[in-house]
């Protein structure tokens, strides 16, 4: 099992509508957790960290699930500028963060 | 607040010359530094980090190598590029382990 999975997509969504990414990891002894938002050609960018509490920016919410080893980000509204890769991100306490593969959100008229 | 900066943004290489990528952090000390690459469609692959000066740590063996000269300075390069070099070059920086990494704008290298 790879040590954190994402599904690649990519998701088709409408404007205004809401989606939500699953990414899971494998080693429970994970102690952070973020969201990074990709742009094609360009790099990553720090979305959100990921509280055990769950959390929320705007639109955006993330929740942690710590008893089947997975963290989650919903986007409510979808805006075409949502459009992007979104890398689920998890850090075992080490210098070496573990990135998913991203999964592609396209978001259409 | 914190800045890290990467040049250049593009840079066409022939196959066999040598390679210098820079970085710099402003704004923090003593920041953890990174070298990543990404393959056109792929996922980020982690080269080199640093915790300190002079301290490199590298995950994959290959054509690169990288230094820390300076607190804040973080250089990749190569002897000698290959073709399978070509990519897309990443640097970032953390504050300490668990929290999380900013990336710099990226090098787009290509070999020919």
């Amino acid at each position: 099992r790879k040590e954190v999975e994402q599904d690649p997509g990519p998701f088709n969504v409408p404007e205004g509508a809401t989606v939500a990414f699953n990414c899971t990891y494998s080693n429970s002894a994970s102690q952070s957790f973020f969201w990074y938002r990709q742009d094609c050609r360009k790099e990553p960018k720090l979305l959100m960290s990921v509280y055990s509490s769950g959390n929320e920016d705007g639109r955006f919410t993330a929740q942690l699930n710590r008893a089947s080893q997975y963290i989650s980000l919903l986007i409510r509204d979808s805006k075409l500028s949502d459009s992007a890769t979104y890398l689920c991100v998890v850090n075992r306490g080490s210098y070496i963060p573990t990135f998913g593969r991203g999964t592609s959100l396209i978001v259409h008229p | 607040s914190q800045t890290i900066h990467q040049w250049p943004a593009t840079l066409v290489q022939p196959v066999g010359s040598p390679l210098s990528l820079e970085c710099t952090v402003e704004g923090t000390s003593n920041p953890n530094l990174y070298w990543y690459r990404q393959a056109a469609g792929r996922g980020l692959q982690l080269l080199f980090y640093s915790v300190g000066i002079g301290q490199i740590s590298s995950e994959v063996p290959q054509n690169l190598s990288a230094s820390r000269p300076q607190d804040r300075q973080f250089i990749l390069s190569s002897k000698k590029l290959l073709l399978s070099d070509s990519g897309f070059y990443l640097c970032a920086w953390s504050a300490r382990e668990n929290q999380p990494q900013h990336f710099g704008d990226g090098t787009r290298l290509s070999i020919l």
